[in-house]
C-alpha cells in the first residue's frame, strides 16, 4: 500500500517568506507527527496530532510555526517569515493507535532559506 | 528531557566486516526503544521495536539487543555490505500520555555507517 508522502521534496525560499509543507499519512493512521533535522542535529520533535487535534505542540520552535490537520488525514506545517535557522529536513510520520506501534516516515521536505 | 546517546557518531568498515554500535538511554521509566535506518534521500525505515529487557531481534544480517536495567541497546550488522551504508537511529518515547496511546519519539543523533566495497 501507499506509504507516507510529503510535498514538496525540496523547497528553496527567501528569508521572510512563508512556506507550507504537506504530509499525506498512511490511510487509517490516526496519529501524525512532524519532526525536523537541522544540520548536525538529531531528529527533533515538532508536533503530534491525534485525529485533527494536536495534544502536543511542545516542539514548535516559535510562534512562526503552526500546523493543522483536516479530516483526520492530510496535515500542513506552515512556517511564517522564514529565517535561515529554519533550514532543515522536515519529516512527517504516521502511526496507528497503539503506543508501541512503529512510526512510518515520509521522505521529507528539504527546506533551504536563503 | 530524555537524553538518548548514540556511539560512535560515524563508522567506516570494509565490505564483509561485522560491526556494532550503541544506543544509551536513562534506564528509569523505560517503555520501548525503536531502531530506524535512514538512507540518504529516502524515508527512515523501521528496523525494530524493543520493549522487554533481554529482547533480541533479528532481521536478515541485522540484529539488536536490549538491556533496560543498564540503559543500552546494541545494533549488530554481520557481514556488512555497501547497501548497509546509512544512518542508524535509535529513539525512545517521551511524555507518554496517561492513556498510553501514541507518543513522540526522542531520537539520538544517529550513527553514520559507511561500508566500503
Amino acid at each position: 500500500g501507499a506509504g507516507v508522502s510529503q510535498s514538496p521534496s525540496n523547497k528553496v525560499t527567501e528569508k521572510g517568506k512563508d512556506v507550507e509543507l504537506r504530509c499525506d499519512p498512511i490511510s487509517g493512521h490516526t496519529a501524525l507527527y512532524w519532526y525536523r533535522q537541522s544540520l548536525g542535529q538529531g531528529l527533533e520533535f515538532l508536533i503530534y496530532f491525534q485525529g485533527n487535534s494536536a495534544p502536543d505542540k511542545s516542539g514548535l520552535p516559535s510562534d512562526r510555526f503552526s500546523a493543522e490537520r483536516t479530516g483526520g488525514s492530510v496535515s500542513t506545517l506552515t512556517i511564517q517569515r522564514t529565517q535561515q535557522e529554519d533550514s532543515a529536513v522536515y519529516l512527517c510520520a504516521s502511526s496507528s493507535r497503539y503506543s508501541t506501534n512503529t512510526q512510518y516516515f515520509g521522505p521529507g521536505t528539504r527546506l533551504t532559506v536563503l | 528531557i530524555l537524553n538518548v546517546e548514540q556511539s560512535p557518531q560515524s563508522l567506516h568498515v570494509q565490505e564483509g566486516d561485522s560491526t556494532n554500535f550503541t544506543c544509551s538511554f536513562p534506564s528509569s521509566n523505560f517503555y520501548a526503544l525503536h531502531w530506524y535506518r535512514w538512507e540518504t534521500a529516502k524515508s527512515p525505515e523501521a528496523l525494530f521495536v524493543m520493549t522487554l529487557n533481554g529482547d533480541e531481534k533479528k532481521k536478515g544480517r541485522i540484529s539488536a539487543t536490549l538491556n533496560t536495567k543498564e540503559g543500552y541497546s546494541y545494533l549488530y550488522i554481520k557481514g556488512s555490505q555497501p547497501e548497509d551504508s546509512a544512518t542508524y537511529l535509535c529513539a525512545l518515547p517521551f511524555n507518554l500520555n496517561s492513556g498510553g496511546s501514541n507518543y513522540k519519539l526522542t531520537f539520538g543523533k544517529g550513527t553514520l555507517l559507511t561500508v566500503n566495497p
